[in-house]
């Protein structure tokens, strides 16, 4: 059974400081995804990014990177110079099965960040 | 485009009652999913549908039916509600091209229904 753990319940930073979201995530299947949503104080949630598992490359967009390392199965989410808008609360989630979509999705159960001015 | 809508926004129900959720998205994707949200706790998929026409139970479907007659709509049915679906409630939707893993899919959520069976 796949299984995701986002040990970090809530961080708080203070504002520029990096900051870095653990994910560590259990599956057997050879071919999953993994995804990275925010869920702000308003309770939408936003997209973030989708990773496969034969793609290791690390992501970087904007503030936002992605760690993705298959040896320790772990896909950790680091903001550079967070600001007060990062505040949110972070879900980590996993998709087993080829085709990648969610029909299979297990989302940890999140990680608040409080960015402080 | 206005996205991803849903409505009602909040709804109080007795043991017993029924209702609709709603969810119309106007982006012409071609998959749509409903997902539950109980407090501290990430989504659990209720059910999901790869096109008009066609839908599948995902990980907690029991007390819940979904139908997919258009591309656009997804309503999600409680036919008699209990306490344990007192929940948040969204709807997503995305677009994915046949034949590719959807590496670049991105899926696009709804504000959310929170509700409240008592």
């Amino acid at each position: 059974a796949q299984k995701v753990t986002q040990a970090q319940t809530e961080i708080s930073v203070v504002e520029k400081e990096d900051v870095t979201l653990d994910c560590v995530y259990e599956t057997r299947d050879t071919t999953y995804y993994l995804f990275w949503y925010k869920q702000p104080p308003s309770g939408e949630l936003v997209f973030l990014i989708r990773r496969n598992s034969f793609d290791e490359q690390n992501e970087i967009s904007g503030r936002y990177s992605w760690n993705f390392q298959k040896s320790t199965s772990s896909f950790n989410f680091t903001i550079t110079a967070s600001q007060v808008v990062d505040s949110a609360v972070y879900f980590c989630a996993l998709s087993e099965g080829t085709s990648g979509s969610a029909r299979q999705l297990t989302f940890g159960s999140g990680t608040q960040l409080t960015v402080l001015p | 485009n206005a996205g991803v809508t849903q409505t009602p926004k909040f709804r109080i129900l007795k043991i017993g009652q029924s209702m609709t959720l709603q969810c119309t998205q106007d982006m012409n994707h071609n998959y749509m999913y409903w997902y539950r949200q109980d407090p501290g706790m990430g989504l659990k998929l209720i059910y999901y549908s790869v096109g008009a026409g066609i839908t599948d139970k995902g990980e907690v479907p029991n007390g819940y039916n979904v139908s997919r007659s258009t591309t656009e709509d997804f309503p999600l049915r409680l036919e008699l509600a209990a306490p344990s679906q007192t929940s948040v409630y969204f709807c997503a939707s995305s677009y994915r091209r046949g034949g590719l893993d959807g590496s670049k899919e991105t899926q696009y959520f709804g504000p959310g229904t929170r509700l409240l069976v008592l």
